[in-house]
């Protein structure tokens, strides 16, 4: 019964691809959470959905598009991969707005 | 603008030893605090938080962390380190509100020397 699971766990893609990850929770939580952690193991937060509404979104260039078809889900596209989107993506989900966030086990994006 | 500093990249300890894991941060209240730790190939697992009230606060695996307000610190200890807790360990703030958002430190690799 994991509680916040990601797919694929590992990505291997060529530049210029376009690919999505996917995020599901179970904890019946309403905020939903993308973070990119870096070569260097810098986390850094993406993107953020209360109810499936876009609450924070940072500096991320508009290739990354999430998606929240639901409260339970929260998906990652990822237009024309470039090497620099190479990093592990992490997921996360909280209590309505709660900065106690819950993470995936992250997924591996290497894009050659 | 916010901020976490955590002065030390690596530290690496002897099974048994204390430690103490160092953690500022800047924000213009009081935030909400947490220390978070990742296991090689792993997700983040919280250890402990802080929100107000007592500043010593007790997390899981035995790890505590003190709030410290004057000197802006965070810090996080343990008594007698064991092999298993060889780690990365992460320190974050949040702001009040509902946004959420987590700002992250850089990271300290501990080690656990036998």
């Amino acid at each position: 019964d994991t509680a916040v699971s990601q797919t694929p766990k590992y990505l291997v893609t060529q530049m210029g691809n376009d690919k999505s990850i996917k995020c599901e929770q179970n904890l019946g939580h309403d905020t939903m959470y993308w973070y990119k952690q870096d070569s260097k193991k810098f986390l850094k937060i993406m993107f953020s959905y209360n109810n499936k509404e876009l609450i924070i979104n940072e500096t991320v260039p508009n290739r990354f598009s999430p998606k929240s078809p639901d409260k339970a889900h929260l998906n990652l596209h990822i237009n024309s991969l470039e090497l620099g989107d190479s990093a592990v993506y992490f997921c996360a989900s909280s209590i309505l707005g709660g900065n106690e966030q819950f993470f995936g086990p992250g997924t591996r994006l290497t894009v050659l | 603008a916010q901020s976490v500093t955590q002065p030390d990249i690596h530290i690496t300890v002897s099974e048994g030893a204390s430690l103490e894991l160092r953690c500022n941060y800047s924000y213009g209240a009081t935030p909400y605090l947490f220390w978070y730790v990742q296991s090689p190939g792993q997700g983040l697992q919280l250890l402990l938080k802080y929100f107000s009230g007592d500043t010593l606060v007790q997390g899981i695996k035995g790890f505590e962390a003190e709030f410290k307000r004057s000197q802006s610190s965070f810090n996080l200890r343990k008594p007698s380190v064991h092999w298993s807790d060889a780690a990365e360990y992460f320190c974050a703030v949040g702001a009040p509100g509902n946004t959420g958002k987590l700002i992250f430190g850089q990271g300290t690799t501990l080690q656990v020397k036998p």
